[in-house]
């Protein structure tokens, strides 16, 4: 099982809804990425998760919020958006952090915030 | 600034021909190159990569190849299957083996294969 699933595949949301992004793989992997990426441009780091543990923040507003709650779960909290945030958000793992080792990316939530 | 560029937005090439995407990089201290390729509504699938100590690596239909002092690399696709038409993104990552390596984007160059 090589599968990385997020859930919703698309949500629209407003700027005071409280929402959240989930992310499951069931590989082992042992560490956890968030992506966010705009039409015609490259995929950006968001945050990065290595044993569970909050390792990478790429100074990323505070209205993103990951949370890990197991090895196997990632999920990204959002509140308080703006329009500007609307992006396909991608979720991704690979077997250790740090190695450079492949990553495996889920298909994506597109997120519109209205 | 635009660590990891791919110059080419697109690319179209006959069936059965060779595909040569490039991709050019401005830090020299990356020590490890992949290509991701993407379908519509997908996220990035990893394809091949190479160490910065190689300059050539080839799996199947896939070869990239690395000229550092260049700070240039390229994938060919030989031959070229329509199946191949997708975004490729070319990657970069610093510190390759450090607990806080990171992965860098290019902005991807669509790949159309003409049957």
């Amino acid at each position: 099982d090589t599968e990385v699933t997020q859930t919703p595949k698309h949500l629209v949301m407003g700027m005071t809804n409280k929402k959240s992004l989930k992310c499951e793989q069931h590989m082992g992997h042992r560490a956890m990425y968030w992506y966010k990426q705009k039409a015609k441009k490259p995929p950006e780091l968001m945050f990065v998760y290595s044993y569970e543990k909050l390792s990478i923040n790429e100074s990323v507003p505070s209205r993103f919020s990951p949370e890990c709650p197991n090895s196997s779960l990632l999920n990204l909290h959002l509140h308080a958006l703006q329009p500007e945030d609307s992006a396909l958000y991608l979720c991704a793992s690979s077997q250790e952090p740090g190695q450079g080792d492949t990553q495996y990316f889920g298909p994506g939530t597109r997120l519109t915030v209205l | 600034d635009q660590q990891v560029k791919q110059n080419s937005p697109s690319l179209s090439v006959q069936e059965g021909r060779i595909s040569i995407l490039n991709c050019d990089y401005t830090n020299s201290m990356f020590d490890y190159f992949l290509w991701y390729k993407k379908y519509p509504a997908e996220g990035p699938t990893f394809l091949i990569s190479i160490s910065s100590i190689k300059d050539k690596n080839e799996d199947g239909r896939f070869t990239v190849f690395l000229n550092k002092s260049a700070k240039h690399l390229s994938l060919h696709i030989v031959p070229s299957q329509p199946g191949d038409s997708a975004v490729y993104f070319c990657a970069a990552i610093l510190d390759y083996t450090g607990a806080n390596s990171k992965l860098t984007f290019g902005k991807g160059i669509t790949l159309s294969v003409r049957p």
